[in-house]
């Protein structure tokens, strides 16, 4: 089955302490991007990814990082979370300008 | 600048009514346009999308949408809901670069 998978789906965790959020495509999918959601401000781009070892910054890229070592997989690192990255986090791939298929989300907490 | 307006964050539509959610874009050329669904708890799933060609087009789950130039719109359009068509509603664009732009959703509540 087509997906795109995330992990966790749920993550509570303190100031300060290095979490990565994984995801992974099995669609062969030349881009892929990170999303954060929170209430009123709809999606915003964190980063993204054109190809493998190719990254830029999204809208909103402070506080994280990203890799692209293979075209499968785009990790999200946030080195030292802040209570103001507790968020709805997504993840999706695409095609070349074509639609995005996401992921089911990972809502983190950062107390 | 480029940007996408959602001007209604939420509808209320009585089940068997008629919808329609609005988009507006602004940008210097025709960009590429998307409407996805979010339920409750789930991801974004893709409900239709217009590159180019016929205005209007159609998506999953009966909606629609029909592309105006001149009004720079991409409305959303159902002609009966269903209690299952409860959820958020985002309309995209592509501006010819890499990212896609999102609005910032239309919540859609059914009444029974």
């Amino acid at each position: 089955e087509a997906q795109v998978t995330q992990n966790p789906r749920y993550l509570i965790t303190v100031t300060g302490k290095k979490l990565t959020v994984t995801c992974s495509q099995n669609m062969n999918h030349e881009y892929m991007s990170w999303y954060r959601q929170d209430p009123g401000l709809g999606l915003r781009q964190i980063y993204y990814s054109m190809n493998v070892e190719v990254t830029d910054k999204g809208d909103v890229p402070e506080g994280y990082k990203v890799s692209r070592k293979e075209k499968r997989n785009f990790p999200l690192i946030l080195e030292s979370p802040s209570p103001n990255q507790t968020s709805l986090y997504f993840c999706a791939s695409s095609p070349e300008f074509g639609p995005l298929h996401f992921g089911n989300g990972t809502r983190l907490t950062v107390t | 600048a480029q940007s996408v307006t959602q001007p209604d964050i939420h509808i209320t539509v009585s089940e068997g009514a008629s919808l329609e959610l609005r988009c507006n874009y602004s940008y210097g050329a025709t960009p590429y346009l998307f409407w996805y669904v979010q339920s409750p708890g789930q991801g974004l799933q893709l409900l239709l999308k217009y590159f180019s060609g016929d205005t209007l087009v159609q998506g999953i789950k009966g909606f629609e949408a029909e592309f105006k130039r001149s009004q720079s719109s991409f409305n959303l359009r159902k002609p009966s809901v269903h209690w299952s068509d409860a959820a958020e509603y985002f309309c995209a664009v592509h501006f010819g670069n890499e990212k896609l732009t999102f609005g910032t959703g239309t919540r859609l509540t059914i009444i029974p």
